[in-house]
């Protein structure tokens, strides 16, 4: 159990360009979450999955982003033809089903689009 | 929609001595769950402590405890013995649910520990 891992740490974009970020939960846990955290702010949650199927997505998450699990293990998140105001710290987190003790964190993926 | 309100921007205090960070929320739910998260500088959120909303008892954890005061809906973080190591921002995030498997977190509480 090597916990959460996010990849890459660090991201700079330049406006327009499409990103992609990966996100290796802890093997046994079933449940996926990314989160956004911008800079003064708490996470703010964009979507989860459960194992394959994505079951809730934010407002936050617009037509520009996609996320996918392809095989219930590690998942994407894609950020297309990127904004000056995308730029933020990309949270993933895992949990087994019984949510109520917590999510792992990764540690992050942060993005800056100049 | 629930809200998290952390209402200290920032906090220091005197290793070895003790500190509170303040947490309220609003909910009309009344079973729930409640979490402090620590996230020290360029590192992973880490889980500190968690308190189910049906439980009395405040939770512990080693030098962690809270006050949980449900009727205030309340719940600040306690803690004890100051080491460097603490030296974090401290967010709070609440859980019911109804929310699905979202967490709202406040603000956060960046924490200064001073030798």
């Amino acid at each position: 159990d090597t916990g959460v891992s996010q990849n890459p740490r660090h991201k700079i974009t330049k406006r327009g360009q499409n990103v992609t970020f990966r996100c290796d939960p802890i093997s046994e846990h079933n449940r996926l979450y990314w989160y956004r955290q911008t800079l003064g702010q708490g996470p703010e949650f964009l979507t989860y999955f459960q194992n394959e199927a994505q079951l809730e997505k934010s407002r936050l998450l617009s037509d520009r982003f996609s996320a996918e699990r392809p095989k219930g293990s590690f998942s994407t998140l894609e950020i297309q033809r990127t904004e000056q105001g995308d730029s933020a710290m990309y949270l993933c987190a895992s949990s087994r089903q019984n949510l109520n003790y917590g999510y792992t964190f990764g540690s992050g993926t942060r993005l800056t689009v100049v | 929609a629930q809200t998290v309100t952390q209402s200290q921007p920032e906090m220091s205090v005197q290793e070895a001595e003790t500190v509170t960070l303040s947490c309220t929320y609003d909910t009309s739910e009344s079973d729930y769950y409640l979490f402090w998260y620590k996230q020290p500088p360029s590192r992973q959120m880490i889980l500190v402590i968690r308190q189910e909303a049906y439980k009395q008892q405040n939770a512990t954890e080693n030098r962690f405890s809270v006050n949980f005061q449900k009727a205030a809906k309340s719940f600040s973080l306690k803690i004890s013995d100051s080491q460097l190591g603490d030296a974090a921002m401290y967010f709070c995030a609440y859980r019911n649910l109804l929310t699905g498997n979202q967490f709202y977190f406040g603000t956060g509480t960046s924490l200064t520990v001073i030798p």
